[in-house]
Order: structure tokens, then sequence, then C-alpha cells
């Protein structure tokens, strides 16, 4: 079964430092890895996904996330945040041995960026 | 525009009512969930559907049902709600065929209360 790790609830930044968001993963065969954001009382955002080829991944809003196959990581970065990418970040993966398309997601990690 | 939508986005009701939530989407996804969500929560998938007449339970068991009798409707209904069913209801479509890369898009969500 495969499974996703979000290992901090919560990222603190000031606005204009780089962002990173943290997510491993653990699933059998090869992957395919989304981000999505989520703002309050809103539904979920596609940011980016990475499905094969070039382990950097670009994505909407400034975003990209690096696949690390070795360390089963896939984790979300924006070199300069803002104020309004405060919101609640969820990673999700699924094999890609999977034709039905369900999606196993993390626990979510909440970006408060400060002025 | 090709997009999901979902109604009511707020529900306030009494234990033991009938209700319905109501999903659409105009992209002619093959593929169709439904999520539960406690606020700024994981996400459980409680039913997803790969086509019309098709519907398999989630992750996470749940007191609804579902049904897909058109490909664009996927409606969730709780036969006597209770408190235990306040929670916010997440739709979201995806891909058509086997293709199984594609991201889910979602819905705005609806934020059911049950008194």
């Amino acid at each position: 079964a495969q499974s996703v790790a979000q290992p901090e609830d919560q990222v603190n930044v000031a606005e204009g430092n780089p962002l990173t968001v943290k997510c491993t993963y653990s699933v059998s065969g090869n992957p395919y890895l989304f981000w999505y954001v989520q703002y309050p009382n809103r539904g979920l955002q596609f940011l980016l996904k990475y499905i094969t080829g070039d382990n950097l991944v670009k994505g909407s809003y400034g975003f990209e996330a690096e696949f690390n196959k070795s360390q089963t990581s896939f984790h979300l970065k924006k070199p300069s945040a803002l104020v309004s990418d405060s919101a609640l970040y969820f990673c999700a993966v699924r094999p890609s041995t999977d034709s039905w398309g369900k999606l196993q997601f993390g626990a979510g990690t909440q970006v408060v960026v400060t002025p | 525009e090709a997009d999901i939508y979902q109604t009511p986005r707020y529900l306030v009701i009494g234990t033991g009512k009938k209700i319905t939530l109501e999903c659409s989407q105009t992209m002619g996804h093959d593929k169709m969930y439904w999520y539960q969500q406690d606020p700024g929560m994981e996400l459980h998938l409680i039913h997803y559907s790969y086509g019309v007449n098709s519907t398999e339970k989630g992750d996470l068991s749940s007191e609804s049902t579902v049904s897909r009798i058109r490909t664009e409707h996927f409606p969730l209904t709780l036969e006597s709600a209770r408190p235990s069913h306040t929670s916010q209801y997440l739709c979201a479509s995806s891909g058509t065929g086997t293709v199984s890369y594609n991201e889910q898009f979602f819905g705005p969500g609806t934020r059911l209360t049950v008194l």
C-alpha cells in the first residue's frame, strides 16, 4: 500500500524568503506525485505533478518540486514566498500501475508567510 | 468553461434528515471521487466511481451512499444525518480511459453541519 508523509504540520517563513514544504512517499513501483494547495473554505487546487523525465518539475504560481528517487522525496519549493502563499499544502501519490486514479494524500502542511 | 460544481456550499440541518450533496463536472471525466475532510485536516476517500453505473467504497467507512447514473453527475446521499457527519465534503474528477497520471480536479466543497 502507498503512503505519504508530510513531516511538518506548519512551516513559517518571512515574505521574500525561500519556502520549502517537505514530502516523502512509499509506493510499490514508480510513483506519480502531485502537489495541491487549499485556501480556507475552498477545494484543492492542483499545483504540479511528476510523472517521468526531468526530476525538477515547474508548476503554477512560481512553485517547483524536485523528485528524488533515492530519498523517496518530492519537496515543494518556491524561491521567494508571498503572503498570499499562506495556505494548506497537500502532497499526494499514486502508483504508476494503478489505472483507477486513486490518490493517497498526506496530512497536509500549513504554510504561514509573514510580511 | 470546463469545471466541477458542488451544491450547496454550506448546509445546516437537523439530526435525522435526509440530505443529498450534489456534484457535477463538465469535463467529460470518467472518474469521480468523494472525500471527507475535517477543517484543516487530511482528506479521506469515502467513495469513487470509474464511470456510469460504477461505484466503490473508499478507504474510510461512510454511512453515505452514491450513485452514477450520468457521467457528469455524482451525488452523495445521507439517509439520516447525525452530528458525527458534520464535516466538509469534497468532490473531484479526473481523466478519461485508463490513463492514470491525470491530476484530480476538485470542486469548492460542501460544509455540512448537523445539529
